[in-house]
């Protein structure tokens, strides 16, 4: 069966700090990657989408940047962290070139607040 | 780009049934999510539309108008458990099947 793991789970962070988020997942091989942020009694905010290694679209200009070193390792990552960038980060996956029922399943997120 | 609506709150009692809407407005649609939120958790999947019509699964069902962009996510016999926000999201037809998701509606089930 297929995991996917976020860590850490909690972070507190200062502003101008750097930022490393990394998210794996198992069990399944090209999977599409999502990373997620969600405000404080908010809806989901697409940051960045991958299709395949080094393929990283974003979909929202900010402070943060994404990368896919491997198959299955999304990272999302700042150089200096804004008060903004505080909120509920996740990580998704989904099963590539399926056309129906194509439900995205996700991590269980990390909690970043920014000081 | 898309516009997705849904009401920010709703309350309901304990075994009631409960209707949650969402309008959308798209430049393109490939089908229709519903996900359950429970606070400080991930998102997880209930049901999926693609057809215009009603979709059960057991307790929840989802229904989906294409002409009219609207859907609703039906919760029967209501449970302490329900209480969690719902978020409902439009998938267009991007590379890789990207979802927008509506800012999610807080239901809270009382006793």
């Amino acid at each position: 069966s297929q995991t996917i793991h976020q860590w850490p789970a909690t972070l507190v962070q200062p502003v101008g700090s750097p930022l490393s988020l990394e998210c794996t997942v198992e069990g399944t091989s090209n999977p599409n990657l999502y990373w997620y942020r969600q405000a404080a009694g908010r809806g989901l905010q697409l940051l960045f989408y991958s299709v395949g290694i080094g393929q990283i679209s974003s979909e929202v200009p900010q402070n943060l940047s994404a990368s896919r070193p491997q198959d299955r390792q999304f990272i999302l990552s700042s150089k200096k962290l804004l008060l903004s960038d505080s909120g509920f980060y996740l990580c998704a996956w989904s099963v590539p070139d399926r056309e129906y029922s194509y439900e995205q399943y996700f991590g269980p997120g990390t909690r970043l607040t920014v000081t | 780009g898309q516009n997705i609506d849904q009401p920010t709150e709703m309350t309901a009692t304990e075994g009631a049934i409960v209707q949650i809407n969402c309008t959308y407005q798209t430049s393109g649609f490939n089908g229709l999510f519903w996900y359950q939120q429970h606070a400080g958790e991930a998102p997880t999947f209930l049901s999926y539309n693609v057809l215009d019509g009603l979709e059960e699964k057991g307790r929840f069902s989802s229904f989906l108008s294409r002409s009219k962009g609207y859907s609703y996510l039906l919760l029967k016999e209501l449970q302490m458990k329900d209480s969690a926000s719902y978020l409902c999201a439009v998938r267009d037809f991007g590379s890789a099947r990207q979802l927008t998701f509506g800012s999610g509606t807080q239901l809270t089930v009382l006793p």
